[in-house]
């Protein structure tokens, strides 16, 4: 069974220019989430999906971060324009429900921003 | 709003020995889960061990256990004949519905 996949993996850029991160789930999870993790912290949720709808996008900084799932598989994260601060791992996890089963992860994507 | 607290950035423990990672948490409800998750350098999280809030029994799996203390918002992790691959950033996980709440990570370094 393949696992949740993430590209790129690394992405190092200059501040003010924009950058998108690209996850696919495992098939057949509803759920899907977009953390962000600063060095040696624990992850924090930017974006919950349930299908292709955000249920939980209470963390995501929407002046300059978006995303989308389109028909509920695949989702991207976009941030535009990239500041400093935004250098961490973004790590993408699906579950099958929004309930208290299992989150897998993928590997995630190491932003530096320059 | 529920939180989780690990106050032991860094552990360290011989090869073959046993060493106990510390969690607390905070939370106002009754039903939830816990997880401890391993980080590698790889950065991809894998699930070491779950525990549902309901159950009185401690989970175990393999060399993995943990201590469950609901009234003290307890959960530590111990991992037994510790091997050198299990070296990595350990996160204790609160999970109440769709939110996974992680706590700040224990480094654990595993000395031949």
């Amino acid at each position: 069974e393949a696992g949740v996949v993430q590209s790129p993996r690394y992405k190092i850029i200059e501040k003010k220019q924009p950058v998108a991160f690209w996850c696919n789930p495992i098939s057949g999870h509803n759920t899907l989430y977009w953390y962000r993790q600063n060095l040696g912290q624990g992850p924090e949720l930017l974006i919950r999906y349930e299908n292709e709808e955000a249920v939980d996008d209470s963390q995501l900084p929407k002046d300059r971060f978006s995303a989308e799932r389109l028909k509920g598989v695949d989702s991207t994260l976009k941030i535009q324009p990239a500041e400093l601060g935004d250098s961490a791992v973004y790590l993408c996890a699906s579950s099958e429900t929004g309930g208290n089963e299992k989150l897998f992860f993928g590997s995630g994507t190491q932003l530096s921003v320059l | 709003a529920q939180t989780v607290t690990q106050s032991q950035p860094e552990m360290s423990v011989q090869e073959a020995e046993t060493v106990t990672l510390s969690c607390t948490y905070d939370t106002s409800e009754s039903d939830y889960y816990l997880f401890w998750y391993k980080q590698p350098p790889s950065r991809q999280m894998i699930l070491v061990i779950r525990q549902e809030a309901y159950k009185q029994q401690n989970a175990t799996e393999n060399r993995f256990s943990v201590n469950f203390q609901k009234a003290a918002k307890s959960f530590s992790l111990k991992i037994s004949d510790s091997q050198l691959g299990d070296a990595a950033m350990y996160f204790c996980a609160y999970r109440n519905g769709g939110k996974l709440i992680f706590g700040q990570g224990t480094t654990l370094q595993v000395k031949p």
